[in-house]
């Protein structure tokens, strides 16, 4: 298995409070996405990044910034958190080989009260 | 923003049966990945297409991407209980870094013993 951890695993949080997750990789691989699940959407690209200090909006990155200050680190931030936003996160990397497979952590589920 | 449509969503079957699942789309894919989830874990890569009319098997599992490059199927033969989970498909796009994945809604299967 690729070395992937998400933190927290679960969340409660109330609206408008700010709410930061951790993505920790071992793998050194280069990009790093953020995705959200949700029944009848399926996953959602929010923000991925392409090395250390370069990232790009997703899909649907309104509400959420990120920053990658090393290659290991990738932290999603929930400035005003929203009921919106209950749902569960995602983070993957990949090395971009032949096969573009990505390698998803095991997800934070974050509920906004 | 290229739209994946998978069918059928949900999917109920006795152990023994074979079935397929559909991933349709009107935009062209560079490539064509399907993933299986199971509750409470991230996404794992199954299989990679890459060329038109592409049929990979991984076991009881058939995978072929359109010759158009617009559209999958997965086929399972003699489905197993093991075979349970959430079958998602995701469509890549772009080039470089900014290469993402589109994913479709998933199809949830059951295999009853």
């Amino acid at each position: 298995d690729a070395g992937i951890t998400q933190s927290p695993r679960h969340k409660v949080t109330e609206t408008g409070t700010p709410v930061t997750l951790r993505c920790h990789q071992t793998e050194n691989h280069r990009y790093m996405y953020w995705y959200r699940q949700d029944p009848g959407h399926g996953l959602r690209l929010i923000h991925y990044s392409y090395g250390v200090k370069d990232t790009d909006k997703g899909e649907v990155s309104d509400g959420y910034s990120v920053s990658r200050s090393k290659t290991e680190d990738f932290l999603l931030t929930l400035e005003s958190a929203t009921s919106s936003q209950t749902s569960v996160y995602f983070c993957a990397i990949s090395d971009r080989t032949s096969s573009n497979e990505q390698f998803f952590g095991p997800g934070t589920r974050l509920t906004v009260l | 923003t290229q739209l994946l449509e998978q069918s059928p969503q949900f999917l109920s079957i006795q152990e023994g049966e074979n079935l397929t699942v559909y991933c349709n789309s009107s935009s062209v894919f560079s490539s064509l990945q399907w993933y299986r989830q199971e509750p409470g874990e991230g996404p794992v890569l199954l299989v990679t297409v890459v060329t038109g009319g592409e049929v990979k098997k991984l076991k009881r599992l058939t995978f072929q991407f359109g010759d158009a490059r617009k559209d999958s199927s997965l086929h399972i033969t003699a489905a197993q209980p093991g075979d349970t989970g959430l079958y998602l498909c995701a469509g890549g796009v772009g080039g470089g870094s900014n290469y993402k994945l589109t994913f479709g809604k998933g199809t949830l299967l059951t295999v009853n013993p």
